[in-house]
C-alpha cells in the first residue's frame, strides 16, 4: 500500500515569501502530525490534526497554520518566511482516535529560505 | 531541561558488538517510540511501547514505566545499522499532543 507522500521534497523561497506543504496519509489513517527539524532544535512538533480537527499545537508563532481535508490529505503554511525557518518539515500519519498508533512518516520536505 | 533524554549522543562500534542505547523521560506517557533516521531524512517506525519488551530481527527494545526508562539493543550490529536513533514519546492518548523527541543518538558501525 502507498506511503505516506509529501510535496514537494525540495523548495527555496525568498524571506518573505509565504509557501504550502503538503501531506498524503495512508489509506484510512485519520490523523496527521507536523514536525520541523533543524540542526539546533532537533525535531519539534508543529500540529496534529484528526479528522479535520487541530487537535494541538506546539510552541511555534502564528506564521505557521495547518489545515486537514475530508480525505485526510492535510497541508501546512509557513507565511513571512525567516531565515530561521530553513528546515527539514516532516509529517506523520497514524489511525488516530483515543488510544496510541504506531506513525508513518513522509519523506520530508527540505524548506531552504534565502 | 528536555523531557525526552537519550545517551550516547555518539557511538561508534566496530561490526559485531552488542549495542545499546538509553533513554530516559521526565514527564508521564502514554507510549514510547524508538525511530531510525537514515542521510537523506526519512525516519522509520522501529518500535512503538507502552510496556514490557518487544523484539523485531536484531532489534529489541523495552521499557520501564516505573523508572521512566527505555532501552534499544542491537544485536551483532552490521554497518546497514548506521543510523541515528531517536526515542520519541506520546504524552497523552491517541496522539493528539504528537511525538516529543529525544536528541537523537549517532550510531556508526565500522566493517
Amino acid at each position: 500500500k502507498a506511503g505516506v507522500t509529501q510535496t514537494p521534497r525540495y523548495l527555496i523561497k525568498t524571506r518573505g515569501q509565504q509557501v504550502t506543504l503538503s501531506c498524503s496519509p495512508i489509506s484510512g489513517h485519520r490523523s496527521v502530525s507536523w514536525y520541523q527539524q533543524t540542526p539546533g532544535q532537533g525535531l519539534q512538533f508543529l500540529f496534529e490534526y484528526f479528522s479535520e480537527t487541530q487537535r494541538n499545537k506546539g510552541n511555534f508563532p502564528g506564521r505557521f497554520s495547518g489545515r486537514q481535508f475530508s480525505n485526510s490529505r492535510s497541508e501546512m503554511n509557513v507565511s513571512t518566511l525567516e531565515l530561521g525557518d530553513s528546515a527539514l518539515y516532516l509529517c506523520a500519519s497514524s489511525l488516530g482516535g483515543l488510544i496510541n498508533y504506531g506513525y508513518t512518516f513522509g519523506s520530508g520536505t527540505r524548506l531552504t529560505v534565502v | 531541561k528536555n523531557e525526552v533524554e537519550q545517551s550516547p549522543q555518539n557511538l561508534t562500534a566496530q561490526e559485531g558488538e552488542f549495542i545499546t542505547i538509553n533513554c530516559s523521560y521526565s514527564v508521564g506517557i502514554s507510549a514510547l517510540h524508538w525511530l531510525q533516521q537514515h542521510p537523506g531524512g526519512g525516519i522509520v517506525s522501529l518500535f512503538m511501547l507502552s510496556s514490557g519488551k518487544k523484539k523485531h530481527g536484531r532489534l529489541i527494545a523495552t521499557i520501564n514505566i516505573q523508572e521512566k526508562h527505555s532501552s534499544l539493543h542491537i544485536t551483532a550490529s552490521h554497518p546497514r545499522d548506521s543510523a541515528v536513533y531517536i526515542c520519541a514519546v506520546n504524552l497523552g492518548g491517541g496522539g493528539a499532543d504528537g511525538l516529543t523527541f529525544g536528541k537523537g543518538t549517532h550510531l556508526i558501525i565500522q566493517p
